[in-house]
């Protein structure tokens, strides 16, 4: 069965950066790509950006393409985002999904997000 | 990119059919067949309902449909039940990238 299995919690300071993990299984994880969207406390969701495994194109959100760099590791199925210079405001909770071969494709399995708390 | 426009609540009784609007532009909902509709309950990761404007995804329940007019997509919910209490999220395509919709919280009274 598909599963997609995030990273714990991360606690950082602003200036700082994180990466989160975000595991796939239960499908070839070259076929599909993976989206992050973030969630701040009590908000609704933001699209953060896309990557395709199979050949390594992303698409980043305008607002944090300059601070966000999304990776991928096929041998182990593990697709990464890193998002660097943090400030307050990117306080939330993180999710990947699985998505189509397109930025512009629905997520159909998604992780359990990952808390990213941004405090001096 | 502006987030697409919904309302910030809807409401409706057990067995009644609700819509939820969502407002674009002629440069995303407007210009793409590619709106999705998600569910999301507290604590919960969203989940599709809706994908491409109005197909649904196997498992999802024949009650829930998308549609679209010009620059606003709706989804209607038919034959309201008490688990379809939830957030939903509209999601367009613009061009370059994907915006959400700012949520609309269905309440079932």
């Amino acid at each position: 069965q598909v599963q997609v299995v995030q990273s714990g919690a991360e606690v950082k300071k602003p200036g700082a950066s994180v990466k989160v993990s975000c595991k796939a299984s239960g499908y070839t994880f070259t076929n599909y790509g993976i989206t992050w969207v973030r969630q701040a406390p009590g908000q609704g969701l933001e699209w953060v950006g896309w990557i395709s495994p199979y050949n390594g194109n992303t698409n980043y959100a305008q607002k944090i393409q300059d601070r966000v760099t999304m990776t991928t590791d096929t041998s182990t199925s593990t697709a990464y985002m890193e998002l660097g210079s943090l400030r307050s405001d990117d306080t939330a909770v993180y999710y990947c999904a699985r998505s189509g071969s397109y930025p512009q494709d629905a997520s159909d399995f998604w992780g359990q997000g990952t808390m990213v708390t941004v405090s001096s | 990119q502006s987030a697409l426009t919904q309302p910030a609540s809807v409401s409706g009784s057990p067995g009644q059919s609700i819509t939820i609007s969502c407002t674009g532009t002629s440069s995303d909902v407007g210009s793409y067949d590619l709106v999705s509709w998600y569910q999301q309950h507290p604590g919960k990761a969203p989940k599709v309902m809706i994908y491409e404007g109005n197909k649904r995804p196997s498992g999802v329940s024949n009650r829930f449909s998308g549609s679209k007019s010009g620059n606003t997509a709706s989804l209607t919910i038919s034959g309201l039940q008490a688990e379809d209490e939830a957030d939903y999220y509209c999601c367009s395509y613009t061009g370059s990238g994907v915006v959400f919709g700012g949520g609309t919280k269905l309440t079932v009274l």
